[in-house]
């Protein structure tokens, strides 16, 4: 059974500090991932995606993927209070069009 | 574009009685995925369509759960008779196609309250 893991937290950093997100996966023929923010009450909106193994940069963002370790990062550089929210970590294995989903890691950015 | 819509946001009812939740993807999307969220369980996948045509329907629960999609613009989830447990946000998504790099784009969900 495919499984992808997070560390439900809470993770708290203070605003403008480095917050990171991990994720693992026990499936090794996933090709696809993502992170997901949802705000509490809300959607799971896709912010990041990454399909090969190194680093992703958008904006503040930096996905990194580790294919070998299993595992899969997400950086937020220069935390903002808005980036309190619930992070999802979602995979696909290669070929499959349908994502398993971690539990998520809550992040609490305080000011 | 107006994204997913989903109807209704909220609902209330009582055990046994018959629940229907609507969706509509976004146009142009060809795969449609419905979702039930809850503290407990997380993000769980009920069921999978393609094309209108239901490819993955493992996740959902039991007989009381259905799904028909009629058309590419419209999807149902019917929960017959719901009970206590079936309490969660049911949400809907939508990706372009049928590939594994393809975005969902997920809909406001439906809070469902089954007394």
């Amino acid at each position: 059974q495919k499984e992808v893991e997070q560390n439900s937290g809470p993770l708290s950093v203070p605003e403008g500090a480095i917050a990171s997100l991990n994720c693992t996966y026990s499936d090794r023929g996933s090709q696809s991932f993502f992170w997901y923010r949802q705000y509490s009450g809300k959607s799971p909106e896709l912010i990041m995606s990454i399909y090969s193994n190194g680093d992703k940069e958008d904006g503040r963002f930096t996905a990194q993927l580790n294919k070998a370790s299993q595992y899969v990062s997400l950086l937020i550089r220069d935390s903002q209070p808005s980036d309190s929210a619930t992070y999802l970590c979602a995979v696909n294995e290669g070929g499959s069009y349908i994502p398993t989903f971690g539990r998520g890691t809550s992040l609490i950015v305080h000011p | 574009d107006a994204g997913v819509i989903q109807s209704p946001r909220h609902e209330v009812t009582e055990m046994g009685q018959e629940v229907t939740l609507r969706c509509k993807p976004i146009s142009g999307h060809n795969s449609l995925f419905w979702y039930r969220q809850t503290m407990m369980r997380g993000l769980e996948l009920l069921i999978y369509f393609n094309n209108n045509v239901p490819i993955d329907d493992s996740g959902m629960p039991e007989d009381r759960f259905s799904a028909k999609m009629p058309n590419a613009s419209f999807s149902t989830l019917k929960i017959q008779p719901s009970e206590p447990r079936d309490s969660a946000v049911y949400f809907c998504a939508s990706s372009l196609g049928d590939r594994s790099a393809d975005t969902q784009y997920f809909g406001p969900g439906t809070r469902l309250t089954v007394l």
